[in-house]
């Protein structure tokens, strides 16, 4: 099946520090989008992107799109204890309905 | 702001026996999907509904899952005979377009 794997599997940054963490597939994708999960609760949506080459920001995140469509990152800036929690980046292929294919996850810490 | 809704948040089951969980997607969405995610690992698609029928479904979704909507607003999926290896997070998703799903808070069932 596709693989999407997410580096780095863990990372822990000081309070204010910038975060880079990327997702690389081994199929095309058409849409990308990011994720965030607190413990014991659902992903909840963080950036979608629908174009190769798309840079999109939402607040203190930026994300991007890759050119090949086979890779996206996440840059967080400016870290703060909140952003706490395991990134998931996840793929969808067109078709009516299509289902997401989940990358294996960054957790994140962050210490003050 | 609008939001998928899931029911019971816990379940806790004897192996061999039924189950049902419960969703309300947001209200104007068309298409609503399943995933679920066994503890420490990724979230993993298991079915897609779209017009009061599976548009896709994956190896995890065998005879013993089913989904329906029994109403203008519940999204349900039924497990008959539970298993050991059930026991997970399910997710809820529901997506107005085919694109953009946003989940649930999830149900986290046990199967003793």
């Amino acid at each position: 099946g596709q693989q999407l794997n997410q580096s780095p599997q863990s990372m822990f940054i000081q309070e204010g520090e910038d975060v880079s963490m990327n997702c690389t597939s081994s199929s095309i994708f058409n849409t990308w989008l990011w994720y965030k999960q607190d413990p014991g609760e659902g992903p909840v949506l963080l950036i979608a992107l629908y174009k190769a080459g798309e840079l999109t920001s939402n607040g203190r995140l930026t994300a991007q799109f890759g050119i090949t469509r086979k890779d996206s990152f996440l840059n967080i800036s400016a870290s703060i204890p909140s952003d706490v929690g395991i990134y998931f980046c996840a793929g969808q292929k067109t078709g009516t309905a299509s289902k997401l294919t989940f990358g294996t996850g960054t957790r994140l810490q962050v210490t003050l | 702001e609008p939001e998928v809704t899931q029911t019971p948040s816990h379940q806790v089951t004897q192996m061999g026996q039924e189950v049902i969980l419960r969703c309300v997607p947001i209200s104007n969405h068309l298409y609503f999907y399943w995933y679920r995610q066994i503890l420490g690992q990724k979230v993993e698609f298991l079915v897609s509904f779209y017009n009061n029928e599976i548009s896709e479904k994956s190896e995890i979704f065998d005879d013993q899952f089913s989904v329906e909507r029994p109403d203008g607003s519940n999204f349900t999926l039924k497990i008959r005979s539970t298993k050991l290896e059930d026991s997970a997070m399910y997710f809820c998703a529901s997506s107005a377009s085919g694109e953009t799903q946003y989940f649930g808070p999830g149900t986290r069932l046990l199967v003793l």
